[in-house]
């Protein structure tokens, strides 16, 4: 029973195309996000959904759309992909924790996406 | 956002405790410390989080002096499933957080 899960785990297409990528959690969290792992392993947040809704956008090319339908689903759409583009994404989910506390990410099992 | 600076990599032995130090000068007030921790080909998971003095759980304990400008995650007793990447995240919830994560520590248990 996979909290938060992804496809497809694993992504080989040609520059120039255009690929989506699926998360949901059944964890019944509010807030959804997606982070980049590039081959230094740097984890680098892309964007965050709260209830549906757009909250945090770090300057990512717009040739990557995020489009959450519920509050959990988030996809991930790439246009026009570039080698530049080739990570692994993560998806992740949270829940505010108590008394200001950071509530935990949890995240799912990565996508890795290859551009060749 | 409070910057976080920790040690790019370590090694260690099974069987010794592990403590890796994260720094954190400008953490503010209202910032609690949180550990994660990645295995190569999974996304990373929580493993602890304290605001000052010690925490302990059943994996790690978090030791948070009175300046709060550090903090140190020990291991005791790591095993070689302990190889993995530690990272130190500083932050509140107030606003709109970001869990922003740093270059991580990469731990290396050695046999």
């Amino acid at each position: 029973d996979t909290a938060v899960s992804q496809t497809p785990k694993y992504l080989v297409t040609q520059m120039g195309n255009d690929k989506s990528i699926k998360c949901e959690q059944n964890l019944g969290h509010d807030t959804m996000y997606w982070y980049k792992q590039d081959s230094k392993k740097f984890l680098k947040i892309m964007f965050s959904y709260n209830n549906k809704e757009l909250i945090i956008n770090e300057t990512v090319p717009n040739r990557f759309s995020p489009k959450s339908p519920d509050k959990a689903h988030l996809n991930l759409h790439i246009n026009s992909l570039e080698l530049g583009d080739s990570a692994v994404y993560f998806c992740a989910s949270s829940q505010a924790g108590g008394a200001g506390a950071i509530g935990e990410l949890f995240f799912g099992e990565g996508s890795r996406l290859t551009v060749l | 956002l409070a910057k976080t600076t920790q040690p790019i990599s370590m090694d260690s032995y099974e069987g010794q405790e592990v403590n890796i130090t994260c720094s954190h000068n400008n953490i503010a007030t209202n910032d609690y410390i949180t550990w994660y921790q990645q295995f190569p080909s999974q996304g990373p998971r929580f493993i602890i989080q304290g605001y000052k003095t010690k925490v302990t759980n059943e994996v790690a304990s978090l030791f948070i002096p009175a300046d709060r400008k550090s903090s140190t995650l020990s291991l005791p007793r790591v095993s070689l499933s302990d190889t993995a990447v530690y990272y130190c995240l500083v932050g509140q919830t107030s606003g709109t957080y970001k869990y922003i994560f740093g270059t991580g520590t990469r731990l290396k248990v050695l046999a």
